[in-house]
């Protein structure tokens, strides 16, 4: 069945340090791609997604982009700030569209 | 965008209760889901609830262990029915913002441990 797999954390990292959380999946055809956030004490929201192969999701300096040859969606930030502290978590849409399938989640802290 | 709250934020249950978790939504949705994390694990979906008809349960979940209702479209409750240790754990309601495009809007999460 469909799957994902990110990295095992907890990353520790210093501020404006360079950040990439590996996300790979297995599933039918090409689905839809999405890394969702929660910061301390929220709800998991939506940070970006892609919909298709060599699609690019960016949004508050966070970008990942779809390949298919690999199968991977990694998250990527050119430097992290301590406001990105969170858990991250890599997820892909089922071929029915009706259901999220999400990894395990990987926990982020950046000290100042 | 929609505002998802959950009550209760966190409980401890004694083995053999039952608890409701109730999730209210600012606004109408046409899907809401239930969802359940348990440590150390991924977020896992629990059943989806639709107004009108019955939870679509996922494989490993049944109506008898987590019985749904979806009055309206703004609201659901989930129970969690005779607890045991193995049910502590982290249920999430999440409401879709456009149907089957995968973007969700989440709650806070309902902590549950149950002793």
């Amino acid at each position: 069945g469909d799957s994902v797999t990110q990295m095992e954390g907890p990353v520790t990292l210093s501020e404006e340090a360079f950040l990439t959380i590996n996300c790979t999946y297995t599933a039918t055809g090409y689905p839809s791609l999405f890394w969702y956030v929660q910061y301390p004490g929220e709800g998991l929201q939506l940070l970006l997604k892609a919909t298709k192969a060599d699609d690019k999701g960016s949004n508050k300096g966070f970008e990942a982009t779809y390949r298919k040859e690999t199968t991977s969606f990694h998250l990527e930030k050119g430097s992290v700030q301590v406001s990105d502290s969170a858990v991250y978590f890599c997820a892909l849409l089922n071929q029915a569209g009706t259901a999220l399938i999400f990894g395990k989640g990987t926990t982020l802290s950046v000290s100042s | 965008s929609a505002v998802i709250s959950q009550k209760p934020s966190r409980d401890i249950c004694q083995r053999g209760t039952s608890l409701t978790i109730q999730c209210q939504v600012d606004s109408q949705v046409t899907m809401m889901f239930w969802y359940r994390q348990q440590p150390g694990q991924s977020l896992t979906l629990i059943a989806t609830a639709n107004q009108g008809s019955e939870a679509t349960y996922e494989s490993g979940f049944v109506i008898d262990k987590f019985p749904i209702s979806r009055p309206n479209l703004t609201f659901s409750t989930l129970t969690v029915s005779n607890m045991s240790p193995e049910d502590s754990s982290i249920y999430l309601c999440s409401a879709d913002g456009v149907t089957n495009t995968g973007e969700l809007f989440f709650g806070e999460g309902s902590r549950l441990t149950v002793l």
